[in-house]
Order: C-alpha cells, then structure tokens, then sequence
C-alpha cells in the first residue's frame, strides 16, 4: 500500500529565509498531490494542488514541485514570516487513479523566528 | 460562507461511555469525510459519504463505530464503547464535487479523550 514519507523533526528557520518541506510516497505515482497546513488546534486547510503532468505550481509565496522519478514532491515558502509557523501536511490518492481517498503524511512542523 | 461546523469540540469521558460527535458541512458539498488525528501524525480517514451513501467504511472499528449521514447533510459519528486508545481529534472535512482532485474543507475537529 502507498506510504506517505514527511520529515519528521521540526523545521527551524529565520525570517525572510526560504523554507522547504519534503514530501516522498513509497510505491505508485498518484494522480495528485496536495499541501495542507494546519495549525494547533484546527483542522488543516488547504493550500496547493499538483497533478501528476505538472512539474510546479505556484501560488503567492507558496511553490510545490512533483517529480515522479524520484517520488516526490517540494513545498517551498518563500520569504518565510512568523505567520508561516505551522504543520505542513502532504496529501495524495491512494491509488495511481483517482479513488478519492486521501492519505495523509504526518506532517512536517516549521517555526520561522524572527 | 460558512465552513465545516463540528461538536463538541472537547470532549472528555471514561471508557466504555458511549459518544457522539456531530458535523455540518459546507452548504452543497455532497462528499462528507469523518478523520481521526492521533497526535503528531496526519489524519485518517475512517468513513467517506457521497450524498447519504457510505462509499469507503474500509477503515471504520465496525465493533465499537458507527455513523450516519441522514438525508445526505449532517452527520454523526458515534463510538459505543470508547476505549481509552480512541483518546484522538475525530475531524470531519466536506468537498464539493465527486472525487477528482478533491480539496477538502476540515471543520475544527472535536478532541476525545477517555480516562
């Protein structure tokens, strides 16, 4: 069965540095993949969306790549704020076509200190 | 537009107690997902509804859970009787249109935990 495969020891960075949290899946390429974030306390919420014929999506500050050679995907905050401190949950399929069933890694946290 | 509404959202009981978590999801979202989060790992999905329909229960302790989603809006997710490894955040999330690239909304979550 797919695995899901985040880095689990916190992310510690400065303001205005950029930051990048990996994300590996162990056996077939999904469909899709999604970024999460959440905060203590609420539930996540998303952020990005990458299918699989696309290299790199963006969005303001925000950047994930998807390289399925090496089964994985990139997210990339750049220019990293204090807001941006939180747990950064990666998402995809179950199955390489679209079952609509999400697994989820178990995220990976980022302080950005000012 | 308001999103996914969940209650309670704590809620603290001794095992073998029965529970009840309740969810609304966003206004025309046909797909309803109940998750359970334990600390420090992602959720996972234990029950998917398309409309009233329960379309993935795969994942759901058929012994102690269950759950419904009467006329295809809320939901409950019940457990009956907790055991103290249900201590966890049970998330409810809701999406819009079938499952292809379904970005999914998540209510706040409700915290269990059983003494």
């Amino acid at each position: 069965s797919q695995k899901i495969e985040q880095n689990s020891e916190a992310l510690n960075i400065q303001e205005g540095k950029t930051a990048t949290l990996t994300c590996n899946y162990t056996n077939y390429s999904p469909a899709y993949l999604q970024w999460y974030r959440q905060d203590p306390g609420r539930g996540p919420v998303f952020l990005l969306l990458i299918r699989e014929n696309e290299k790199e999506k963006r969005k303001e500050r925000l950047k994930v790549t998807f390289d399925t050679t090496l089964k994985q995907s990139l997210f990339h905050i750049t220019a990293s704020q204090p807001a941006d401190s939180a747990t950064y949950l990666c998402a995809l399929d179950e199955g390489s076509s679209n079952t609509g069933k999400l697994i989820f890694g178990q995220g990976t946290t980022l302080q950005v200190k000012p | 537009e308001a999103g996914v509404v969940q209650s309670p959202r704590y809620k603290i009981i001794e095992k073998k107690q029965p529970v009840a978590f309740w969810c609304n999801p966003i206004s025309g979202h046909n797909t309803l997902y109940w998750y359970r989060q334990n600390l420090g790992q992602g959720p996972e999905l234990l029950i998917r509804y398309e409309n009233e329909e329960a379309v993935d229960d795969s994942q759901l302790p058929k012994d102690r859970f269950s759950a419904e989603r009467l006329k295809g809006v809320d939901s409950t997710l019940k457990i009956q009787p907790a055991e103290l490894g249900d201590s966890a955040v049970y998330l409810c999330a809701s999406s819009s249109g079938g499952r292809y690239y379904n970005e999914q909304f998540f209510g706040p979550g409700t915290r269990l935990t059983v003494l």
